[in-house]
């Protein structure tokens, strides 16, 4: 079955640029009907959508950290990544990477939500 | 962007016992609001989605309800692996937000 792998750097200096890699296994990324997603679960318990990235190329970012973040996609890899730039304190997160898919029930309609997730990367900013 | 406030942020139960969760959305975002559930060192799972329909392998004693702007997620009869962080998430606005979670507790 599908799985999602994160992986990179578990400390970040601030100021610098943390960089992580989200590895699709037991399936294709070059698949129409998903969106690759970030998401950063922060201290205490909140979760943060940061944004997700078409096999396409396309992307969409949360707007208050658009500046700072870039996604790529790797199909040749079956890899997606991101980078988020200029970190604090405040970008210390577990990050996730995750799928957000369609799915189409019986009578035809869509339905979007996340079926996948990987397991998680905790990223500390610290110097 | 859309803010999702979950109440209470704890709830204290023992299981066999009704746990109701609430979801309040700012804004509208019709029913476009699923549920996961989290536990500890564990990626969240999906329980419900469309405010109202399982998931696939999700126990009947998991219903959804609701539109607009309020939501409850409702376990009729608490299992001990019930016990677990619940979140919602709307995407019925871009951008996609969650709600801050209730931790469901062993009373």
């Amino acid at each position: 079955q599908v799985q999602l792998q994160e992986s990179g750097p578990g400390l970040v200096k601030p100021s610098q640029t943390l960089s992580l890699a989200c590895n699709v296994s037991g399936g294709s990324i070059s698949n129409g009907d998903s969106y690759w997603s970030w998401i950063r679960q922060l201290p205490g318990r909140g979760l943060e959508w940061i944004g997700y990235i078409h096999y396409s190329g396309g992307t969409y970012y949360k707007p208050s950290l658009k500046s700072r973040l870039t996604m790529s996609v790797h199909t040749t890899k079956n890899q997606f990544s991101l980078q988020l730039s200029s970190v604090t304190a405040a970008d210390s997160a577990v990050y996730y990477c995750a799928r957000e898919s369609v799915h189409y029930d019986s009578d035809g309609e869509s339905h979007w939500y996340f079926d996948l997730w990987g397991r998680g990367t905790l990223v500390t900013v610290s110097s | 962007e859309i803010v999702l406030t979950q109440s209470p942020a704890t709830l204290s139960l023992s299981p066999g016992e009704r746990a109701t969760l609430s979801c309040r959305a700012s804004q509208s975002v019709s029913t476009y609001l699923a549920w996961y559930q989290q536990k500890p060192g564990q990626a969240p799972r999906l329980l419900i989605y469309d405010a109202s329909i399982r998931a696939t392998g999700i126990p009947g004693r998991f219903s959804g309800s609701g539109s607009g702007t309020d939501f409850t997620l409702t376990i009729s009869r608490l299992e001990p692996e019930d016990f677990a962080v619940y979140f919602c998430h709307q995407r019925g606005n871009w951008p996609e937000t969650f709600g801050q979670g209730t931790k469901v507790e062993i009373k």
